[in-house]
């Protein structure tokens, strides 16, 4: 298994750009999340999913989107990036012990 | 006041030190605690998880829950420069975080073992 992946593992943008940020798992979790991570703030829930077509909010929705067509893939979608934005993004899923496990992040750096 | 408290460090310690790494909390909700260690640039990995009050042991790590305080500790005895890193401590009234609280995380703590 690979676990959970993501793509990009870099990104730049500019203010006002779009882009979507990839995830995927192949151990068959219904449950998948992304967190951003910021100095001195911790990890950050964004938005969740409790299997494929149901999505909802966490912490820090605002500026995000997210879809769940399948069980393996959980795109993070920023619709107009802003600097505030600017982050390493992870993506999570949850077996059926209820163990997270975190992919390798994507550093976001936004202009 | 944040929900999770844990201070950022550096600890820096000799190797074969035992170390203790400590978070505090204010939500009397929280039923389940977990350690993670992130290694730089990648993404966090759990270590330890435990439910409600009580020690949990694997291996050189001790986990450590005091409901009564909000208190949590995770002990690594004997540590090895391999465990120079970050810790973060993560909280969730529900298991594993699932659902729209997701996980509660402490800032982390930068961990370095010197040989």
């Amino acid at each position: 298994n690979a676990g959970v992946t993501q793509t990009p593992k870099f990104q730049v943008l500019k203010t006002g750009q779009s882009m979507t940020l990839q995830c995927a798992q192949d151990m068959n979790h219904e449950y998948m999340s992304w967190y951003r991570q910021d100095p001195g703030m911790g990890l950050r829930l964004i938005h969740y999913s409790v299997g494929a077509g149901i999505t909802d909010q966490g912490e820090v929705p605002n500026g995000y989107n997210v879809s769940r067509s399948t069980t393996e893939d959980f795109p993070l979608r920023l619709l107009s990036a802003a600097p505030s934005q600017t982050s390493v993004y992870f993506c999570a899923s949850i077996d059926r012990l209820d163990e997270q496990f975190f992919g390798p992040g994507t550093r976001l750096t936004v202009l | 006041q944040k929900e999770v408290e844990q201070d950022p460090g550096p600890l820096s310690v000799p190797e074969g030190a035992i170390v203790s790494l400590n978070c505090t909390y204010s939500n009397s909700a929280f039923q389940y605690f977990m350690w993670y260690r992130q290694y730089s640039r990648k993404g966090p990995e759990l270590l330890m998880y435990t439910y409600s009050s009580g020690n949990k042991e694997d291996g050189r790590f001790t986990a450590q829950v005091d409901k009564s305080s909000k208190y949590i500790s995770l002990f690594i005895r004997d540590s090895q420069p391999s465990d120079s890193a970050t810790y973060l401590c993560a909280m969730s009234g529900r298991y594993s975080g699932g659902g729209a609280d997701g996980l509660t995380f402490g800032k982390g703590t930068h961990l370095i073992i010197q040989p």
